[in-house]
């Protein structure tokens, strides 16, 4: 199955700093990275994503970023806001036995400070 | 996001009870899929289903059962071999392509007293 490094586990910054969370994986048949986000008690919801065509793709202050070569991703967030405040989660979907499962990154803890 | 309907919310489990939990979906997605979710923790796939009938392990199944005899529905049960059950269950659901997204239900609380 794919494995998922997700950096760093916990990201502190000042409003208005960037942030930036990468994900590595294994898988190189993987093409599709999208990224997640979870608040406190609520569920994952879908912020980015990316296919495997495409290097790079925003949304206002969201970013994502692809090096397929290297096997990693990025989330790239700039002007951090409190309400950017969560979990943030990567997981690529690989192949196992011959579907396209996702599997998820550890989660990164994202903390911006007013 | 609203297409994915689980319960309940909160529940608590003796020590020796199985208990299941319901997970709707109203997409027509083919996929369906449990997570197990530990304070602090990532999401850990217990099972999951991409055709009526059938059903594939994941990397946690152990303790836990499933069965898919609707489109709509894929309920988990949690028995009394799972020995530490308490934790945060999410169900999700996505078309069968690969490129497609995974939309999660509001998720179950269960605890063990």
């Amino acid at each position: 199955g794919e494995n998922v490094e997700q950096h760093p586990s916990t990201l502190s910054v000042q409003e208005g700093d960037s942030a930036v969370i990468k994900c590595t994986y294994s898988d190189s048949a993987s093409n599709y990275f999208p990224w997640y986000k979870q608040e406190l008690g609520k569920r994952p919801q879908l912020i980015i994503d990316i296919r495997s065509n495409v290097g790079e793709k925003k949304d206002q202050r969201i970013a994502v970023t692809l090096n397929k070569t290297a096997k990693h991703f990025s989330l790239h967030i700039t002007e951090t806001q409190p309400e950017d405040s969560a979990v943030y989660f990567c997981a690529p979907r690989g192949l196992s036995g011959g579907s396209y499962i996702p599997t998820f990154g550890r989660g990164t803890s994202l903390i911006v400070h007013p | 996001d609203g297409g994915i309907t689980q319960s309940p919310k909160y529940l608590f489990r003796k020590e020796g009870q199985n208990v299941t939990l319901s997970c709707e979906q109203n997409l027509n997605h083919d996929a369906m899929y449990w997570y197990r979710q530990d304070p602090g923790q990532g999401l850990r796939l217990i099972y999951y289903s991409q055709i009526v009938n059938d059903f594939q392990k994941g990397d946690i199944a152990e303790g836990y059962s499933v069965s898919r005899e609707k489109k709509e529905s894929f309920p988990l049960t949690v028995t009394s071999a799972q020995k530490n059950p308490t934790a945060f269950y999410l169900c999700a659901s996505s078309r069968l392509s690969s490129g497609n997204t995974i939309y999660f239900g509001e998720g179950s609380w269960l605890t063990v007293v």
